[in-house]
């Protein structure tokens, strides 16, 4: 079983929308959590730390079920520059990173 | 002001070659580390240094060996080049006592023909 497993999508979705995605983890020790964004062709960024209680950013909120092992991401009011793949990051003694969802905006 | 950088951006090489990438971070973390991200853009962590030493060696091929001569650069070399080493190495950098998100260099983009 992979450390870290995501739906890679894509989700293909129209300016404004709504889109959440999941992701599992197996290690139940795992203790820091993250949702990075990885544009094409460039560096993985850190988009939010994920918290027990769960967070908002702006248009992002993360969600951390530890009882169930995922977290998740919603974006609300989807723009164009929310197209991009996400990547679920888990933190035990090293960050195992997911492969990834891809997310796409149309206008 | 770059805070992570990596030479070159690009490489194109042969089998068989002996190749190096650097990288350098300036936002005075302790802990730097090499990712290889392949064609299934799956990132993959190879190495970890902690103030120089290091302290993750995942299951990565004795070709490659990691360098770190002092807490702001960690370079890599690669012997014997093969063709399943294309791929885009990123270095990456934190502090290990936190926070602990990372920041990424820009990759280095491996193309071995």
């Amino acid at each position: 079983r992979k450390e870290v497993e995501q739906d890679p999508g894509p989700f293909n979705v129209p300016e404004g929308a709504t889109v959440a995605f999941n992701c599992t983890y197996s290690n139940s020790a795992s203790q820091s959590f993250f949702w990075y964004r990885q544009d094409c062709r460039k560096e993985p960024k850190l988009l939010m730390s994920v918290y027990s209680s769960g967070n908002e950013d702006g248009r992002f909120t993360a969600q951390l079920n530890r009882a169930s092992q995922y977290i998740s991401l919603l974006i609300r009011d989807s723009k164009l520059s929310d197209s991009a793949t996400y990547l679920c990051v888990v933190l035990d003694y090293k960050l195992s990173f997911g492969a990834g969802t891809t997310v796409t905006v149309r206008a | 002001d770059t805070a992570v950088s990596q030479t070159p951006k690009y490489l194109v090489t042969q089998m068989g070659n002996d190749k190096s990438i650097k990288c350098e971070q300036n936002l005075g973390h302790d802990t730097m580390y090499w990712y290889k991200q392949d064609s299934k853009k799956f990132l993959k962590i190879m190495f970890s240094y902690n103030n120089k030493e290091l302290i993750i060696n995942e299951t990565v091929p004795n070709r490659f060996s990691p360098k770190s001569p002092d807490k702001a650069h960690l370079n890599l070399h690669i012997n014997s080049l093969e063709l399943g080493d294309s791929a885009v190495y990123f270095c990456a950098s934190s502090q290990i006592a936190g926070p602990y998100e990372q920041y990424f260099g820009p990759g280095t983009r491996l193309t071995v023909t």
